[in-house]
Formats: structure tokens, C-alpha cells, sequence
């Protein structure tokens, strides 16, 4: 079946850094890839999305691109703030369509002052 | 233009007993899918409910069932709660045949 893995966690790091959340997935055909944060105490927020092969997702200065060679969707940003701590999530969607999200662990992010 | 709405906030039952968890989706929305998220772990999947039907249903046992109004808001139902239905609920909705799903707060769950 369709999974999803991401780089295990938490990661910490200084505000100003370079930030890369790997991902990785298996699905069959072509799914649409999504990155969703999670503040602390409330729900999932669509931070960006890809739906086909080298599609580049971009939002609030986070990227990824649907790379299909690779099965993968990495974020990245390059200077992170203290407002970035979350915990981040890589999702696909079901080809079969009904909308049926997969989705990965989870990734924690602490970003220090 | 409110968003999605889940109610109760937090719910606290007791083991054997019964729960039912309230979704409002994101206005224009036809489509709400329920999610179940484990402390530390990503949301699995419990189903989706389209013209008040169930369209597709995850690996859940039957304790766990749903209803879609006319109005498109909808209910998930526990039967028989186990204390590994402790979880954070999260609804999600959109339109019929867009892949973007957006998430209410969630509903926390605890059973003891």
C-alpha cells in the first residue's frame, strides 16, 4: 500500500539556519504530494502541495519538489525563525481519488533564538 | 469566512462507553474525512463521507461509524471505547474532487 517516511526527529536548530525535512514515499501511479505543519495545540495547516512530477510546492518562504526519479518531497527553507517551531508533515493522496490522505510520523522542529 | 469547527474541544470517557464527535466543514465545502492522530504519530485515516454517504473507509473496526448531514456537517461515533482510542480527532473538508483538505483544531479524546 501506499506509505509515507519521514527523517525521524526532533530536530533543533538556530534561527537563521538551513532547514531540510527529508521525505521519502511509495505509492503506486502518480500521487499528489503535501507538506502539512501542526502548531502546538491545534490542527493541520496545508503549508504547500505538488500534484505532478517536478512540480515545485512553495509557501511562506518553504519549498519541495515532487521529485519522482527519487519518490521524494523534501522541505527546505533557508533561514528559519523561531515561529517555525512545529511539527511538520509529508502526506500524499490516494491516486484512487476519494481523497483519502497518507501520511508520514511526523517531524518535530525547535528553532532556538 | 469560518473554517472548519470540531466540537467538544476535549472529551474525557470512560472505557465500554460511547462517544459522538461533531464536524462543521469550511463553508462551500461538500466532503469531510475523519482522522485519527495518536500522541506523536501522523493522522491515519478513518473514512469520508460525500452526499451523505460513507465514500471510503481506512483500516478501522466497525466501533467506529459516521453520518454526513444535508448540510454537509457530520459525526464520527465510538462505540465501545478502548483506552487505545485515546487520540486527537481532526476532521477535514473539501470539495468533491479537490485534493486540498483543510483541518479543524480536532477533538481530544481520553479514555480511561
Amino acid at each position: 500500500g501506499n506509505s509515507v517516511t519521514q527523517m525521524e526527529g526532533p530536530v533543533t536548530l538556530s534561527e537563521e539556519a538551513f532547514l531540510t525535512i527529508n521525505c521519502t514515499y511509495t505509492a503506486t501511479g502518480y500521487p499528489s504530494l503535501f507538506w502539512y505543519v501542526q502548531y502546538p495545540g491545534e490542527g493541520l495547516q496545508l503549508l504547500l502541495k505538488a500534484t505532478k512530477a517536478d512540480d515545485k510546492g512553495s509557501n511562506k518562504g518553504f519549498e519541495a519538489t515532487y521529485r519522482k526519479e527519487t519518490t521524494s518531497f523534501h522541505l527546505e527553507k533557508g533561514s528559519v525563525q523561531v515561529s517555525d517551531s512545529a511539527v511538520y508533515f509529508c502526506a500524499l493522496s490516494d491516486v484512487q481519488g476519494a481523497q483519502k490522505l497518507v501520511f508520514g510520523q511526523g517531524t518535530r522542529l525547535t528553532i532556538n533564538p | 469566512d469560518a473554517g472548519v469547527t470540531q466540537s467538544p474541544t476535549h472529551l474525557i470517557k470512560t472505557r465500554g462507553q460511547q462517544v459522538t464527535l461533531r464536524c462543521s466543514p469550511k463553508s462551500g465545502h461538500d466532503t469531510v474525512s475523519w482522522y485519527q492522530q495518536a500522541l506523536g504519530q501522523g493522522p491515519q485515516f478513518i473514512f469520508q463521507y460525500y452526499e451523505e454517504e460513507e465514500r471510503q473507509r481506512g483500516n478501522f473496526p466497525d466501533r467506529f461509524s459516521g453520518h454526513q448531514f444535508p448540510n454537509y456537517s457530520s459525526e464520527l461515533n465510538v462505540n465501545a471505547l478502548l483506552l487505545g482510542d485515546s487520540a486527537l480527532y481532526l476532521c477535514a473538508s473539501s470539495l468533491a474532487n479537490s485534493y486540498e483538505q483543510y483541518f479543524g483544531p480536532g477533538t481530544r479524546l481520553t479514555v480511561t
